[in-house]
């Protein structure tokens, strides 16, 4: 009874690559987000989606593209991958905005 | 833009008092939040300010005063489970969630 998840745990990959990363909540929660942490633990929105419409766009490269084909999932698809790409990258849920957000266990991503 | 600012290191003894202090400025705002992450784990939400005042949520408490845009996490009674990264979080203008750096909390015997 997982509120939210990730897959893959762990992703290791070659400069270049593509990859995606997916996320899925059972908590029934409008609202799904995508954060970037980097090695020095800085929390950074990438996107949201609320009700599978993107509302928030954080001045992410356009490699970058999330995808919420239903309201309980929300992917997140990386085209050519680059060395500082490299980070956790955590899923999130909540029900109303930045109170009581429900994070999924990250996704560890390593560029080589 | 947002940002915040509260310290990035504190160091305490089990069964002390301590407070994390968490300035900001953003352009709107629409509350203050704390979260907990342990290293390696996923931030776990504490609790939320919407209004200024103290909440209390067992060893926990948060107070925020909007018109000084401050807000400080009270963890009481300290254990070493509580060594940690401690978060606060607003949410501002559009509704953008903005996360401070973090304060390592250091709970030592």
């Amino acid at each position: 009874d997982t509120a939210v998840s990730q897959t893959p745990k762990y992703l290791v990959t070659q400069m270049g690559n593509d990859k995606s990363i997916k996320c899925e909540q059972n908590l029934g929660h409008d609202t799904m987000y995508w954060y970037k942490q980097d090695s020095k633990k800085f929390l950074k929105i990438m996107f949201s989606y609320n009700n599978k419409e993107l509302i928030i766009n954080e001045t992410v490269p356009n490699r970058f593209s999330p995808k919420s084909p239903d309201k309980a999932h929300l992917n997140l698809h990386i085209n050519s991958l680059e060395l500082g790409d490299s980070a956790v990258y955590f899923c999130a849920s909540s029900p109303q905005g930045i109170n009581e957000q429900f994070f999924g266990p990250g996704t560890r991503l390593t560029v080589l | 833009g947002q940002s915040l600012e509260q310290p990035s290191e504190v160091t305490a003894v089990e069964g002390a008092i301590v407070q994390i202090n968490c300035t900001y400025q953003t352009s709107g705002f629409y509350g203050l939040s704390w979260y907990q992450q342990h290293d390696g784990g996923a931030p776990t939400f504490l609790s939320y300010n919407g209004l200024d005042g103290l909440e209390e949520t067992g060893r926990f408490s948060s107070f925020l005063s909007r018109s000084d845009s401050y807000g400080y996490l009270l963890l009481q009674e300290l254990q070493m489970k509580d060594s940690a990264s401690y978060f606060c979080a607003v949410e501002g203008g559009s509704y953008i969630p903005t996360f401070g750096r973090g304060t390592s909390l250091i709970v030592h015997p």
